[in-house]
Formats: C-alpha cells, structure tokens, sequence
C-alpha cells in the first residue's frame, strides 16, 4: 500500500503567483481532508470531502483557496494568489467510514 | 460541537522515565477517540484510537491510554521513555457518525533527555 500521496513534498514560490498542491489519497477510501500546519496556529482542518463532494469548507481561509476532487483517486488545492502568510506545511489525509485518518507526508509551502 | 484540550505543550522527561500527556475533551455525542505521532519533518501516524470496546488501548511500542467517560478524559501514559520517542503528540476526537470530522488538539511536545 502506497499510503496518501503528495506533491510537490517542497514548494517556494514568490508572492503573487499561483501554488497547486496535490493528493492522491488511498485507494478504496472515500473522505479526503486537507489541513494546514503553521507553528502559530497548529493543525486546522481546510476542507473535507466525501465521495468526491465538499462538505465542509469552513476552515478556508478566504476566497484564495480552493479545492476540487475531480475524481476518487485526486485532488487539489489551489492558492491564488499565493502571499507569505500561507507559508506552512500543508497535509492531505485520507479515511474510509471515518474510523483513522491516514496522512500524508505534506507539503512544505514558503511564499517569499 | 466537540472540542480538545492538551495543556502541556512540552513534557521534558528523563530516559527510562515514565510520562504522561494529558488530553480533556468535550462532545454532546459519542466520540471516537485518537493519539496521533509526528516526528520532525514528518506527517502524522496514528499511535492509538478508542473506538468501543475495552476503555484501555495500546499501541505496539509501548504507549497506552484509558477512555474515561466520566472525566471526558483519553490520557497517553508510557512507563518507560526512550529518546526515540521524542515528538509531538495530538490528540484529536471525532463523532461516531455522520461526518467524521477530527477535531484536534494543540499538541503536547514530548522531549526525551538522555
């Protein structure tokens, strides 16, 4: 088993520009969580999916962010346009019945 | 609403020491119950859960934690540290249906001195 899969696993890009993280979730699962990890603000849940539809978006930050499961086996999330404070590591996870979270190994994210 | 509370943000403690780390929830629903580990630089696993059952779980190297209904309480306790220990804990609680949501807590740092 592959486990959930992410990429880039490191990321610098400068202010302004557009970053797309990306998840491969575990074969068979059917929720998909991205959070994001900062040392001020701790682990916080983005957005969650299941069966490839958002159900919960609140924890985005603003209107920047966005993600999309197009499919079971993918999915993304966007920043644009990207701005230092974004600057985290960014963690896709991946469950099925809701019983264990499975992580990923994240993202690293530094917007100059 | 569910919430978690780890009060210790860092837990310094001898080798061979015991320890343990606190974690208090609160939920108007039934919980399910989660330890997660992350060493530096690394994403999080799993440690332990408390689905039903036995209110005492363990984990295969070593740590263990009691689901205490009447105190809202799923404490980590090992009785004996190594240095390769050294992480961050979270403990994090989600409902037993519908969406399955974690809520975690702010992690307690364990740090294992030799």
């Amino acid at each position: 088993d592959a486990g959930v899969i992410q990429s880039p696993r490191h990321e610098v890009t400068e202010m302004g520009q557009e970053v797309t993280l990306r998840c491969k979730p575990i074969s068979g699962h059917n929720s998909l969580f991205w959070y994001r990890q900062t040392m001020m603000r701790g682990l916080e849940l983005l957005i969650y999916f299941n069966n490839n539809v958002p159900i919960d978006d609140s924890g985005m930050p603003e209107d920047r962010f966005s993600a999309k499961m197009p499919n079971a086996s993918f999915s993304t999330l966007k920043i644009q346009p990207s701005e230092p404070r974004d600057s985290a590591v960014y963690f896709c996870a991946s469950s099925f019945g809701g019983r264990q979270q499975y992580f990923g190994p994240g993202t690293r994210l530094t917007v100059l | 609403a569910q919430s978690v509370t780890q009060l210790d943000s860092q837990v310094p403690v001898f080798e061979e020491a015991p320890v343990e780390l606190r974690c208090n929830y609160s939920s108007s629903v039934s919980v399910y119950l989660f330890w997660y580990v992350q060493y530096p630089n690394q994403g999080l696993q799993l440690l332990l859960k408390y689905l039903s059952g036995s209110t005492l779980v363990e984990s295969i190297n070593g740590f263990e934690a009691e689901f205490n209904k009447s105190q809202t309480s799923f404490h980590l306790r090992k009785p004996s540290v190594h240095i390769s220990d050294t992480a961050e804990y979270f403990c994090a609680v989600s409902g037993t249906s519908g969406t399955y949501k974690y809520i975690f807590g702010t992690g307690t740092r364990l740090k294992v001195l030799a």
